[in-house]
């Protein structure tokens, strides 16, 4: 089978940074995926990383370490518009359907 | 351009009942999928098409789940015999696929909130 563990819940203030950490087993890995989903939202596309190593989009970035299946997502700057759920997702390759993690809900406090 | 569109955006309807659900994904993405999203959990995979072909039905529950999608681009989810348990969100998305440093991103509808009384 196939499971994913994340914190159920984060709390930070604004400006500050929080890493949201993602652990996975799974067979036919081939990367991981981070989506954002904002309370009565739909879930949007945020990071992939396919390979180890840290990868930077702006104010968020995402790392990835296959040996250990593990990886996590940072976000820097937070500002309220952040306060949603995050959810990390493996995908096999190509096509292959998403399997989803339980979450983590993320409050951004003044 | 426009996105996902699924309709309805809410459906009650009374057990036993059958309901269908419609999605509309971007117009070219060849991969379409449903998922399910109970309360505080994550989507939970139902069926992916590839064109008009089902590539992956194995995450439909059971039997009175189904799903075409006849001419490669809107799909219907079709249940049979609803029971409270099928409450939930129902999320489209659909994928053209890229591998180029986004893997398979997906873009989700803004969903079908199903309510079985």
């Amino acid at each position: 089978g196939q499971s994913l563990e994340q914190p159920s819940e984060v709390t930070a203030v604004e400006g500050a940074i929080v890493q949201i950490n993602c652990t996975y087993q799974t067979s036919g890995f081939y990367g991981l995926s981070w989506y954002q989903q904002h309370d009565g939202g739909a879930p949007t596309f945020l990071s992939y990383n396919a390979l180890d190593g840290l990868e930077e989009t702006g104010r968020f970035s995402s790392f990835l370490s296959r040996s250990d299946s593990y990886g996590y997502l940072l976000l820097q700057e937070l500002q309220m518009k952040d306060s949603a759920s995050y959810f990390c997702a493996v995908s096999g390759r190509g096509f292959q359907k998403l399997v989803f993690g339980t979450g983590t809900r993320l409050l951004v406090s003044p | 351009g426009a996105g996902v569109s699924q309709t309805p955006s809410n459906k009650v309807t009374e057990k036993g009942k059958y309901v269908e659900l419609r999605c509309d994904p971007i117009s070219g993405h060849t991969a379409l999928y449903w998922y399910r999203q109970s309360l505080g959990q994550g989507p939970e995979f139902l069926i992916y098409f590839q064109g008009t072909g089902a590539a992956d039905d194995s995450g439909l529950p059971n039997d009175r789940f189904f799903a075409v999608r006849p001419e490669g681009s809107v799909s219907t989810l079709k249940i049979q015999r609803t029971e409270r348990g099928d409450s939930a969100m129902y999320l489209c998305a659909s994928s053209q696929g890229r591998t180029s440093g986004r893997g398979n991103e997906q873009f989700f509808g803004p969903g079908t909130r199903l309510t079985v009384l």
